[in-house]
């Protein structure tokens, strides 16, 4: 079963530490990873997206990470901003005969606090 | 830049009302997705629509039905509310392979009483 396992659940962290999410996935044949980062009551909003041959990508204070042997993926955050606080999201698409199928994480909720 | 909106924000319906989700993106995509999200189980796909009248059922399609009459708007239809729909309901777009991004509204919470 394609599975998208996400750590910590959730975390509380002091502004401008920084801070690593963890993504575990069993899904095949990998596609493509992404991160996104979902505001409360907003939609989410893609910020990374890695495909097999890429091992780490960056977009701003945001670097993903991807290992694909091991099938982990890792989102840093340097100096975090009270802005930083919401869920982010891993995605998996798995390539199948009818196109790309997404699996989602359940999320790692991010507070940021002064 | 991509917009896609919904209809409303929140909504309170009641037990046994026939609910209509809007969704309209404005950037010519081929896909369109409704998904509710539930604390602890994350984004789950209810129906995916690839075209104009196409539709594919998700993972969770049961008591929900979709029209695509138009490329640019999808809507969701709960025949009939039952209090398990309480949920926050997502609709998304993308370009047409189904792996490129998507592009999500802003959510609708929908209450069922």
């Amino acid at each position: 079963k394609n599975q998208v396992e996400q750590s910590p659940q959730s975390l509380i962290i002091l502004e401008g530490k920084n801070c690593t999410l963890q993504c575990n996935y069993t899904v095949s044949p990998f596609s493509n990873l992404r991160w996104y980062k979902q505001d409360t009551g907003r939609g989410p909003v893609s910020l990374t997206i890695m495909t097999f041959s890429e091992n780490t990508k960056s977009n701003g204070r945001y670097t993903a990470t991807l290992d694909a042997d091991t099938k982990q993926s890792s989102l840093h955050i340097t100096a975090s901003q009270l802005s930083d606080s919401a869920s982010y999201i891993c995605v998996v698409s798995v390539a199948t005969g009818g196109g790309n199928k997404l699996t989602f994480g359940t999320g790692t909720q991010l507070k940021v606090e002064l | 830049d991509v917009k896609v909106t919904q209809s409303s924000r929140y909504l309170v319906k009641r037990t046994g009302e026939k609910v209509f989700l809007e969704c309209v993106q404005d950037m010519d995509h081929e896909n369109m997705f409704w998904y509710r999200q539930d604390p602890g189980l994350g984004l789950r796909l209810i129906y995916f629509s690839y075209d104009v009248k196409m539709k594919e059922k998700g993972d969770i399609p049961e008591g929900y039905s979709v029209s695509r009459e138009k490329k640019e708007r999808f809507s969701l239809i709960l025949e009939s509310a039952s209090t398990n729909q309480t949920s926050m309901y997502l609709c998304a777009s993308s370009e047409v392979d189904r792996g490129s991004e998507q592009y999500f509204g802003p959510g609708t919470r929908l209450t069922v009483t």
